[in-house]
């Protein structure tokens, strides 16, 4: 199964743009990179995902490179609120079904 | 209202109980999940189900076992919890092509 690796924990400064870098050197042509976050042990909350082209919502850009080797989640303006574990994540075809690999995450610490 | 909610929020059991954890949604998928989340890890997947007579073992079945009652409802059962199913349990829906939408979680202790 494809894996990712992320940095354990990150520090940001307060609207600054927070910037989480993602390898998945493993991935496959047509396998997903999703991008949650986990918020004091609550349920993980879908950010974005793509397959080739960046991509941009109204919470954040994805930036996936040209060999999809790594990405990285940008967070514009970071907030207070945005302090979380962020997790980017390969979504792979398993048995009939999707299966999201987790990776261990990324600490996000955003300072006043 | 939220759109996957899981009962309990926090339960703690002794070693050799049956315990059940229960799982409902409200967004008309047909596929519900069970992933575990220990401290420092990802989530593992447990139990997956397509539709209420479609359920599959994931990677860490042993354990465990699944009742899905009805579209909107994917319970977990531990028929004898051990102390290494301390965890965070969480429930997941999805349509077949979509993205996942994560209950709150459940925390379980097992002492």
């Amino acid at each position: 199964d494809a894996k990712t690796t992320q940095p354990p924990s990150m520090d940001c400064a307060e609207g600054r743009a927070a910037n989480l870098p993602c390898n998945h050197s493993t991935i496959s042509g047509n396998e997903y990179v999703y991008w949650y976050r986990q918020i004091h042990s609550q349920g993980p909350q879908y950010i974005i995902h793509g397959l080739k082209n960046n991509e941009t919502n109204e919470m954040a850009s994805l930036i996936i490179t040209e060999d999809r080797k790594s990405s990285t989640l940008i967070l514009p303006h970071a907030t207070l609120r945005d302090t979380a574990v962020y997790y980017c994540i390969v979504r792979v075809w398993w048995s009939g079904t999707y299966k999201y690999i987790f990776g261990t995450g990324t600490r996000l610490k955003v300072l006043a | 209202d939220a759109d996957v909610t899981q009962t309990p929020r926090n339960r703690i059991t002794k070693t050799g109980k049956r315990i059940m954890l229960e799982c409902s949604q409200t967004k008309g998928h047909d596929r519900m999940y069970w992933y575990r989340q220990d401290p420092g890890l990802g989530l593992r997947l447990i139990y997956y189900s397509f539709d209420v007579k479609d359920i599959n073992k994931g990677e860490i079945s042993d354990g465990y076992s699944v009742s899905r009652q009805a579209q909107a409802k994917f319970s977990l059962s531990l028929e004898s919890a051990i102390p290494n199913q301390t965890a965070l349990y969480f429930c997941a829906t999805s349509e077949p092509q979509g993205d996942a939408f994560f209950g709150q979680g459940t925390r379980l202790t097992v002492v």
